[in-house]
């Protein structure tokens, strides 16, 4: 069974600090894995797609990398502001078995002024 | 294009109670997806459609939950009776690739 986890579930900063959001992920062969933002009250907003063929991709301040063998995959946000506050979640993609997104339970960021 | 649009945005009811959420998703996409979430469980795929078929339902909690699509651009989940442990929020997602989703804004429920 595919199953996706975050840690931690929450994570405080100040402004303009560098952040690593961390997921893993039980099975190797993962087709792609996402990163969302939820808003309080919002639905979910893709950030980044990585697909299985590639080690990371980068969208303005923030860096997703993916790593099949170990099973992991990071969020990286550089000079985190206060409008970064919300949940991010990873969800993978397999194409085996269920072909379904596999949702992490987020991780909820709060940037400090 | 409008997004995922969900209706109603909140809905508050008595255990009993039938729920009607609706969900229309964005023209052009196949798949459509209806998902709860809750703090205890997180995201949860209730159940999926493709072109309008229902592929897997097996996210679905227990009989008092159905969903329907009868074309491509209306879907709806009802839950008949309601009870309290349905209190979460509901989101409709749809796509043209399943794993490229858009999500709606979500429906509050809350069963009292």
């Amino acid at each position: 069974k595919q199953e996706v986890t975050q840690i931690p579930a929450a994570l405080s900063v100040p402004e303009g600090e560098n952040l690593v959001l961390n997921c893993s992920f039980t099975d190797s062969a993962i087709y792609n894995l996402q990163w969302f933002r939820q808003d309080p009250g919002k639905g979910l907003t893709s950030l980044l797609l990585i697909q299985s063929s590639q080690r990371e991709q980068t969208s303005g301040r923030l860096n997703a990398s993916l790593d099949k063998s170990s099973g992991r995959s990071t969020l990286y946000i550089a000079a985190s502001q206060p409008g970064d506050s919300a949940t991010y979640l990873c969800a993978g993609f397999w194409v085996t078995g269920f072909q379904k997104l596999v949702f992490g339970t987020g991780t909820r960021l709060l940037v400090s002024p | 294009d409008a997004g995922v649009i969900q209706s109603p945005r909140h809905e508050v009811t008595e255990m009993g109670q039938e729920v009607t959420l609706r969900c229309k998703p964005i023209s052009g996409h196949n798949s459509l997806f209806w998902y709860r979430q809750t703090m205890m469980r997180g995201l949860e795929l209730l159940i999926y459609f493709n072109n309008n078929v229902p592929i897997d339902d097996s996210g679905m909690p227990e009989d008092r939950f159905s969903a329907k699509m009868p074309n491509a651009s209306f879907s709806t989940l009802k839950i008949q009776p309601s009870e309290p442990r349905d209190s979460a929020v509901y989101f409709c997602a749809s796509s043209a690739r399943e794993y490229e989703q858009y999500f709606g804004p979500g429906t509050r429920l809350t069963v009292t």
